[in-house]
Order: C-alpha cells, then sequence, then structure tokens
C-alpha cells in the first residue's frame, strides 16, 4: 500500500520565481493538506483540499495557492518566490468521515531553497 | 488561538533509560492529539493517536496519555534505543473532524549507546 509520495523531494529556486509542489494522497484518502515547516520549527498549516475545492486555509498569503485534481492527488503552487519561503513543505492526506479517526499520514517532504 | 508547547526542547539520555517527554495546549477544544516522529530532512511518521474521549494509547514501548481539562499530553519511551534518536512533535486537531493539525516545536531526543 503506497503512503503518501511527494515530488520534487529537492529543489532550488531564485527569488521572484514560481515553483510547484506535488503529493499523490494515501491509497484510498480524499483529503489533502499542505504543511511548511521551516528549520527549527513545527509544520504551519497553508490549506486543505477535499473534492477539488479548497475547504480550510492557514494565514498564507495569495502567493501560495492550490489544486486538487479527481484522482485526489494535489499540487501547492509558490508564486513571486521570497527568501523567506525556504522551507520543507509537507502533504499529508486523511480519509473524512464522522466515524472515522481523522489520522493524517504525511509524506516525505519538499525541501524548497530559494536563493 | 491554540498553542502547543512542547517541553524540552532538547534531551539527552543514555541507553535504556525510561523517558517523558511532555506536550502542552492552551484551549482543550480539541478533536483529537497525535505523536510524531521526523527524522533530519525526513516527513512525519504518526506514533500515535489519541481521540478527545480517550485517556491513553499504547503501542510497542510508546505510551500516551491526554488529559484534555488540564491540556497536557504526555509521550512516555520505555527502555530507549539509539534508534529512537529523532524529534518527536505533538499536535492537536481542532475545528472537528474536518480541522487542520496545530503544532508544537518539537523535542529533539537524543539517546546515547
Amino acid at each position: 500500500d503506497a503512503g503518501v509520495t511527494q515530488s520534487p523531494t529537492h529543489l532550488i529556486k531564485t527569488r521572484g520565481q514560481q515553483v510547484t509542489l506535488r503529493c499523490s494522497p494515501k491509497s484510498g484518502h480524499d483529503t489533502v493538506s499542505w504543511y511548511q515547516q521551516a528549520l527549527g520549527q513545527g509544520p504551519q498549516f497553508i490549506f486543505q483540499y477535499y473534492e477539488e475545492e479548497e475547504r480550510q486555509r492557514g494565514n498564507f498569503p495569495d502567493r501560495f495557492s492550490g489544486h486538487q485534481f479527481p484522482n485526489y492527488s494535489s499540487e501547492l503552487n509558490v508564486n513571486a518566490l521570497l527568501l523567506g519561503d525556504s522551507a520543507l513543505y509537507l502533504c499529508a492526506s486523511s480519509l473524512e468521515g464522522t466515524s472515522l479517526t481523522g489520522e493524517l499520514f504525511f509524506g516525505e517532504g519538499s525541501r524548497l531553497t530559494v536563493l | 488561538k491554540q498553542e502547543v508547547t512542547q517541553i524540552p526542547a532538547a534531551l539527552s539520555v543514555p541507553e535504556g533509560e525510561n523517558l517523558v517527554l511532555n506536550c502542552s495546549f492552551t484551549d482543550s477544544a480539541i478533536y483529537n492529539l497525535q505523536w510524531f516522529r521526523q527524522d533530519p530532512g525526513k516527513g512525519l511518521t504518526s506514533l500515535l493517536l489519541i481521540q478527545s474521549s480517550q485517556r491513553e494509547q499504547t503501542s510497542g514501548r510508546l505510551n500516551a496519555s491526554l488529559d484534555k481539562s488540564s491540556g497536557r499530553s504526555t509521550l512516555y519511551i520505555a527502555a530507549s534505543q539509539p534508534g529512537d534518536s529523532a524529534t518527536y512533535l505533538c499536535a492537536v486537531r481542532t475545528g472537528g473532524s474536518q480541522g487542520n493539525l496545530i503544532f508544537g516545536k518539537g523535542t529533539k531526543l537524543s539517546v546515547k549507546p
């Protein structure tokens, strides 16, 4: 059973550029969330996608946008990159339902370095 | 606003010791609490999930407790091993089953052979 997979694992960009990160959820999961983890910090919630719609959003600017596809995979896009966007970007998946535990499963992350 | 605090920030112990990691949260209205392990530069591995109605969960040498009324959780690791060295993160889920996770900054554990 494949877990959450993310690509690319590492990438380097320069200020002002745009980046797209990709995530495939755990088999059978329908909800995808994205988190940003700066060095030495806990992950911060960016947004969550369910049924191809952004359902919740954390305190991140509009430069951060996303998409969920019919197969539940997801993309995170960041425009006009800033040095402060350098971080580990984590994707998490879950299966929604009031009778379920709500446990989140995370991928290995995409390490973004902005120069 | 929910805030999660983990104490200590770092911990070094000799192999074989039993240890406790602490997590506190400011708002007791949580849906569940999840403990994760993170190796350097890697993603998060779920260790234990405690629903708001539960008091504890156990998996192997790990035991997590939850006292929702006091806003505290502990992760107990028995007979620590060098392979347990990692950062341990505590996260609470708010806003019901569809809510997001709010994380602490983690406790970096080092187990010396």
